[in-house]
C-alpha cells in the first residue's frame, strides 16, 4: 500500500535558524497537504499543493511539491518559538482517494 | 462557526470492555474521517465516509471496531471488546469536499486508555 515517509523525525534548532522537513511518497500523489500539530493539540491544516513543481509561501513558510509529485518539503525561515510542534505531510493517492499521513517531524525551538 | 466536536475527551476502560466515541462534524461537510493516532506517530485512517457511505474502511479492524454515520451527519465509532493495544487518541475530522480534495478539520480527539 501507499507509504509516506518524512525526515527528519526530530529537529531541534535555535530561534532564528532555518528548518526544513522532507516528505516522500511511494506512489504518485494527486495532492499533498501539510498539517501542524502543537503539543497536546490536534492537527491543523496549513496548505495543499496540487500541481507538479508548485511552490507556495505563507509568511516564513515555503512549501514545495516535486516535479514527479512524489515528494514535498516545508521550509521555515528564521524559526520562532511559536513554530514548535509536529509537522505532518499527508498525501492523497489511489482510486479510493486515500489520504495517508507521514509520521511527522517534531520541531523544537530553543529561545 | 463551530469546529468538529468530539466526546468524550478522555476515556479509561478495562480491557474487554466496550467503548464508544462520538463526533459531530462541521455543518455541511460531506466527508467524515476517523483516524487513530499513537504517541509519536501520524494519524492512521480507520474509516472515511462520504455522506452516509463508508467509502474506505480497509484499515478498520472489523472484528472489534464498528462505525456508523447517522443521516450523513454525526458519527460514532465503537470498540468491542477493547484491547490494551487500542490505547491511542481517536481523531475525527471532516471536510467540505469529496475525495480528499479539500482540507480536513480535526476535532480535539478522544484519548483512550485501556488498562
Amino acid at each position: 500500500g501507499q507509504q509516506v515517509m518524512q525526515i527528519p523525525q526530530y529537529q531541534h534548532v535555535q530561534e532564528g535558524e532555518d528548518f526544513t522537513t522532507y516528505c516522500n511518497s511511494s506512489t504518485t500523489l494527486s495532492n499533498i497537504q501539510w498539517y501542524k500539530q502543537r503539543p497536546g493539540g490536534h492537527p491543523v491544516f496549513l496548505i495543499q499543493l496540487v500541481k507538479s513543481g508548485e511552490v507556495k509561501k505563507q509568511k516564513r513558510l515555503t512549501f514545495q511539491f516535486g516535479e514527479a509529485k512524489k515528494n514535498s518539503s516545508l521550509h521555515i525561515t528564521a524559526t520562532q518559538t511559536t513554530d514548535v510542534g509536529t509537522y505532518f505531510c499527508a498525501g492523497l493517492a489511489g482510486s479510493n482517494y486515500k489520504l495517508t499521513f507521514g509520521k511527522g517531524t517534531l520541531l523544537t525551538v530553543n529561545p | 462557526e463551530a469546529g468538529v466536536v468530539q466526546s468524550p475527551r478522555y476515556k479509561i476502560i478495562e480491557k474487554k470492555q466496550p467503548v464508544a466515541f462520538w463526533c459531530n462534524p462541521i455543518s455541511g461537510h460531506n466527508t467524515l474521517y476517523w483516524y487513530r493516532q499513537n504517541l509519536g506517530q501520524g494519524p492512521e485512517l480507520l474509516i472515511r465516509y462520504e455522506n452516509e457511505e463508508a467509502v474506505d474502511d480497509s484499515q478498520l479492524p472489523k472484528d472489534r471496531f464498528s462505525a456508523e454515520r447517522l443521516k450523513g451527519v454525526d458519527s460514532t465509532l465503537k470498540i468491542q471488546p477493547a484491547e490494551l493495544g487500542d490505547s491511542a487518541v481517536y481523531l475525527c475530522a471532516s471536510s467540505l469536499g469529496l475525495r480528499g480534495g479539500t482540507e480536513a478539520f480535526f476535532g480535539q480527539g478522544t484519548r483512550l486508555t485501556v488498562v
